[in-house]
């Protein structure tokens, strides 16, 4: 398994600002993504983080307002931009040695953004 | 395409009873389902899977899942509850051999009352 560490753990922002969210791996993974999740909600896939190009985004979220990064094959990180308050989420960062005989994703803390 | 159901939205079960949360999926080839458990303030700790073989597979937390393909099911099972075991309940599917991103459910909220 992989422990990936996630921070910060939480935060309060005002509207128009932006907060980078990192994620550090203890281990090389093939892939990681990033989502979003409403309190006692399901997970919504923003996207996956390509190690050296252009993360892959899922429809209704733009590289623009979510930027990532991924320079490496431990680290990465999700900007959300311009903030508002319907930003206001669990944001989670997942990862995996997946399609090298491992199965799983596991997951970050997940960081609790307010936007006021 | 896949998907998952969690047909509960909560389950409610007495300390010591034993407990079932529910799951059916839909996909393409070869499931591989997977069971995450999330409690408050945390991100989902990963509990069990079944890839392939013995049709019950057993996890962390004496949790074990029993995958039933005519029914295309993957309930998660507990002989007794705890009450440390109330949270957030997620089970997750991909296609073995296509895409790696897993389909989440929406979640069962399960509350073990003392």
């Amino acid at each position: 398994s992989a422990v990936i560490s996630q921070k910060p753990s939480r935060d309060i922002c005002q509207r128009g600002t932006s907060l980078t969210i990192q994620c550090q791996v203890d281990s090389q993974v093939t892939m990681m993504f990033w989502y979003r999740q409403q309190p006692g909600q399901s997970l919504t896939l923003i996207a996956t983080a390509n190690q050296g190009s252009e993360a892959t985004y899922e429809s209704g979220f733009v590289i623009d307002k979510f930027p990532i990064s991924r320079p490496n094959l431990t680290f990465s990180t999700l900007t959300v931009s311009n903030m508002s308050p319907e930003d206001s989420s669990i944001y989670l960062c997942s990862g995996g040695r997946l399609g090298l005989g491992n199965t799983e994703a596991f997951f970050g803390q997940g960081t609790r953004l307010t936007v006021v | 395409a896949q998907s998952v159901a969690q047909p509960e939205d909560q389950v409610n079960v007495a300390e010591g009873n034993p407990l079932t949360v529910k799951c059916t999926y839909s996909v393409s080839g070869n499931p591989y389902l997977f069971w995450y458990v999330q409690y408050p303030n945390r991100g989902l700790q990963f509990l069990l899977k079944y890839i392939t073989g013995d049709n019950l597979v057993k996890g962390s937390y004496g949790f074990e899942a029993e995958f039933n393909k005519s029914q295309t099911s993957f309930h998660l099972k507990k002989p007794s509850a705890l009450v440390s075991d109330s949270a957030l309940y997620f089970c997750a599917v991909r296609e073995g051999g296509g895409s790696y991103i897993p389909t989440f459910g929406r979640g069962t909220s399960l509350i073990v009352h003392p």
